[in-house]
Order: C-alpha cells, then structure tokens, then sequence
C-alpha cells in the first residue's frame, strides 16, 4: 500500500449508532488531519495530529472523537450524529513542522446519516 | 475572520488557456497552495507560492501578490482530463491551511 488509505469508503448509519472510520499513511509523515467536505464548501479542518499530539480542535461537536496511536494511524470515532453529519470525511497527511501545506489526501469516507 | 474567495464554476475550450482566480483575507499568510480535486476523488496538491511572482511546472502556473492578496492558476493546452475542481488554500499565521470553496472547470471539445 502507497500513500493514505481510508477505510470504509462508504457508510450508512443511523443516528444512534457508533462507528468508526480508520485513515493509514505510508509516507513516513509526521502530521496527520481529519478534514469534512460538504458539497459546494470549503473544506472544514476538524482535528490535527503533530507527532501523535493533538494540536487543533476546531470547535469539532464532541460526537467526533479522534485518535492517533501512533504517527501513522488515525481513526476518527463517531457517535449519535445528526443527518447534517452526513458529508466526505478525509484524511491527510504531511511532513510536519517545516512543511505543513502540502497535504497528501485519502480517498475519503462517504458517510450518510440516516 | 478568514476568506477565500474564487470563481465557483468556469468553462473553457480543449486546447485553450484558461485562468483561476484567487483572493484572500488571512490571519497571516506563510504560502498559498492549489489542489486539483476530480470529481470523487482525493484534493491532489499542484503547487506553492510563498514569495510574489510566477511558478511554473508545465502546463500549470501559479501567480502570487502578496500585496495585493491575490493568486492565479494558469492551465495551458487545456485537455478533457483537466476537467476538475481547483482549490485554492492558504496557510495561516498558526500553519493551518484555510480553503476555498474551489473552482469546477469545464472543458468543452
């Protein structure tokens, strides 16, 4: 496997389910993010990772909760959402400190909340 | 608060040249980035202006003002597999980059 990977590329759940969505890089990266993408928006920057610790929260509703294990995993957990929820969640990476703006994308998760 | 502003959709002929505008308000500025995005795929990113001036790498160029927060993307020999939507980025003064809405460009035989 090359680059980022994201698994599952498609979700349906309901509003009160718990589910999870994994990102994976294999570049050697150090900073990791979690972005939402809703149609016709900017993307929304959710939560970053520099060197496992969290360093951005972007006022992200406390049903996302992240976690980095370690600098080359990223899982994003997902409670109780609301059908506003629904949009494509990806995952980047980059070097870290020195190069923070050039991302490298996963395919994303099409989530839909039902 | 923080804005970027570019066209939402533009339509150009194969084998033109064809111009994306960019404008920005920041909380400071420390590069401004374009992504190419297909339509369901992943932002690729295309290229980074961080001083005033032109970059160019093939058929693609970018321009930077800093004075004047301004930005464009320059495509060459437009060809049907260009066909995306283009997303202008800048990173702030905490290194975090804010986006644009992106550009849908159209190419038309």
């Amino acid at each position: 496997e090359t680059g980022v990977t994201q698994t599952p590329r498609h979700l349906v759940m309901g509003m009160t389910n718990k589910k999870s969505l994994k990102c994976e890089q294999h570049l050697g990266h150090n900073a990791m993010y979690w972005y939402k993408q809703s149609a016709k928006k900017p993307l929304e920057l959710m939560f970053v990772y520099n060197f496992k610790e969290q360093t951005e929260n972007n006022s992200v509703p406390s049903r996302f909760s992240p976690e980095c294990p370690n600098s080359s995993h990223l899982f994003l957990h997902l409670h109780t959402l609301q059908p506003e929820d629904s949009a494509l969640y990806l995952c980047a990476s980059s070097q870290g400190e020195g190069d923070l703006g050039t991302q490298y994308f996963g395919p994303g998760t099409r989530l839909l909340v039902l | 608060g923080q804005n970027i502003d570019q066209p939402t959709e533009m339509t150009a002929t194969e084998g033109a040249i064809v111009q994306i505008n960019c404008t920005y308000q920041t909380s400071g500025f420390n590069g401004l980035f374009w992504y190419q995005q297909h339509a369901g795929e992943a932002p690729t990113f295309l290229s980074y202006n961080v001083l005033d001036g032109l970059e160019e790498k093939g058929r693609f160029s970018s321009f930077l003002s800093r004075s004047k927060g301004y930005s464009y993307l320059l495509l060459k020999e437009l060809q049907m597999k260009d066909s995306a939507s283009y997303l202008c980025a800048v990173l702030d003064s905490n290194y975090q980059l804010i986006w644009g809405a992106g550009t849908k460009l159209i190419i038309k035989p």
